[in-house]
């Protein structure tokens, strides 16, 4: 079975500029987390949603949104990109009960690099 | 609110030696414990995970028992190897959210 896909892997963008990143999860999957990766933040979660629904969401600004489609890949869309917004994004699947705690399988990452 | 502790890295170990990565976790209710790895340029793999007290998670000689008296879940590997270097991180699920909440991760280097 296919792991979780990210694209791009590799993304650079000027300040003010928007980006989005896409994921597709693991087939039969249907929760889809999005968490930032900075080497001075750590690893912080961005939303989650199951069923095309946000279910969660993090600390971020309202620049950060996401959405999930019927077929649960999922978009995150970053509008009025700042150079703090480089980080490595991360996509987490998971079959997602309703009661969550469900294991969560990461995709390789799109790395984002705001000059 | 809830949050994950982990010890400061590098952690660094001759080939073969015993390894204890130390976590330590808050939070309401009964979360469930995971620790992942991250190998240089990659994404998160799950490592192990424990879903209640006294569960102990094992994986590719890894172990981690999740010790509700003393909100800890610590890692342990008795015999590293060099291709264990990685950043380990120790995470809890909230109920009823598959959110997961990161420790700082902790880098371990094996040397042979």
């Amino acid at each position: 079975k296919a792991g979780v896909t990210q694209t791009p892997r590799y993304l650079i963008k000027t300040r003010g500029q928007q980006v989005t990143l896409s994921c597709s999860p693991i087939s039969g999957h249907r929760s889809v987390s999005w968490y930032q990766q900075t080497p001075g933040q750590g690893l912080q979660f961005l939303f989650e949603y199951f069923s095309e629904t946000q279910r969660n969401k993090g600390n971020f600004p309202g620049r950060f949104s996401g959405r999930q489609f019927s077929n649960s890949r999922s978009e995150m869309n970053v509008s009025t990109l700042e150079l703090g917004d480089s980080a490595l994004y991360l996509c987490a699947s998971s079959l997602a009960a309703a009661g969550g705690q469900e294991t969560q399988y990461f995709g390789p990452g799109t790395r984002l690099l705001v000059l | 609110g809830n949050s994950v502790t982990q010890m400061e890295g590098p952690v660094t170990l001759s080939e073969e030696a015993f390894l204890t990565i130390n976590c330590t976790y808050t939070a309401t209710g009964y979360p469930s414990l995971f620790w992942y790895v991250q190998y240089p340029g990659e994404g998160l793999q799950l490592l192990l995970k424990a879903t209640k007290a006294d569960d102990k998670g094992s994986n590719k000689g890894f172990e981690a028992t999740y010790r509700k008296e003393t909100t800890s879940f610590h890692l342990e590997k008795g015999s590293v190897q060099v291709s264990d270097s990685a950043v380990y991180f120790c995470a809890l699920s909230e109920r009823n959210t598959d959110k997961l909440i990161f420790g700082t991760g902790t880098r371990l280097q094996v040397f042979p």
